[in-house]
């Protein structure tokens, strides 16, 4: 299994929080994602990073910011948290190889009162 | 706008080869044909991706059709291990890993 890991990997917090969610990767990846899945929605891209300091919003970016100042780590960063943010959340890497697969990390089950 | 067609759910018995379709009409020449699931809880799994000719992994063989309009998941011997959501992706070559996921096909295999 690719050496990631998000924590934490449960919270609750109450509207208007700030809330910051780690993805750690020990494989030296140059790509990392976070996106977000809710029922009847699949999973769907936040933000994503093409190397460190380097990133760029993707599909339901808004009330989310990024950051990535080492290799290893991508913070999710909610400014205040809301209900509609309540959600599972998956950090994923990438090589970068013409193949692209991702590994995806375990989730962190987000509650948002 | 949803770029594959898969059908929401499928069974499968234990022990039988298993036969995902997805339709991707409108894929362009540049395109990969990606495979992934999700067993429940957890994050996506990557399973196997072709481009024009079949593939075949220790996990499963992808058949694409040869206008590439559409391909077939086979999981050779599926076991209950096998029951997960699959979800059909089309990714252009050189969009270093974007993924759009779709509803997918909920796979439940039976004893």
């Amino acid at each position: 299994d690719a050496g990631i890991t998000q924590s934490p990997r449960h919270k609750v917090t109450e509207t208007g929080t700030p809330v910051t969610l780690r993805c750690h990767q020990t494989e030296n990846h140059r790509y990392m994602y976070w996106y977000r899945q809710d029922p009847g929605h699949g999973l769907r891209l936040i933000h994503y990073s093409y190397g460190v300091k380097d990133t760029d919003k993707g599909e339901v970016s808004d009330g989310y910011s990024v950051s990535r100042s080492k290799t290893e780590d991508f913070l999710l960063t909610l400014e205040s948290a809301t209900s509609s943010q309540t959600s599972v959340y998956f950090c994923a890497i990438s090589s970068g190889s013409s193949y692209n697969e991702q590994f995806f990390g375990p989730g962190t089950r987000l509650t948002v009162l | 706008d949803a770029k594959t067609t898969q059908p929401p759910s499928m069974d499968c018995a234990e022990g039988r080869a298993a036969n995902l379709p997805c339709n991707h009409s409108t894929i362009s020449g540049n395109e990969y044909v990606y495979w992934y699931r999700q067993i429940h809880s957890q994050g996506p799994q990557y399973i196997i991706h072709g481009l024009k000719n079949n593939e075949t992994n220790e996990m499963a063989s992808l058949i694409i059709t040869e206008d590439r309009k559409s391909s077939t998941l086979i999981l050779p011997h599926a076991t209950l291990r096998d029951t997960a959501v699959y979800y059909c992706i089309v990714r252009p070559t050189d969009s270093w890993g974007k993924l759009q996921f779709g509803a997918g096909t909920q796979v439940v295999v039976t004893p």
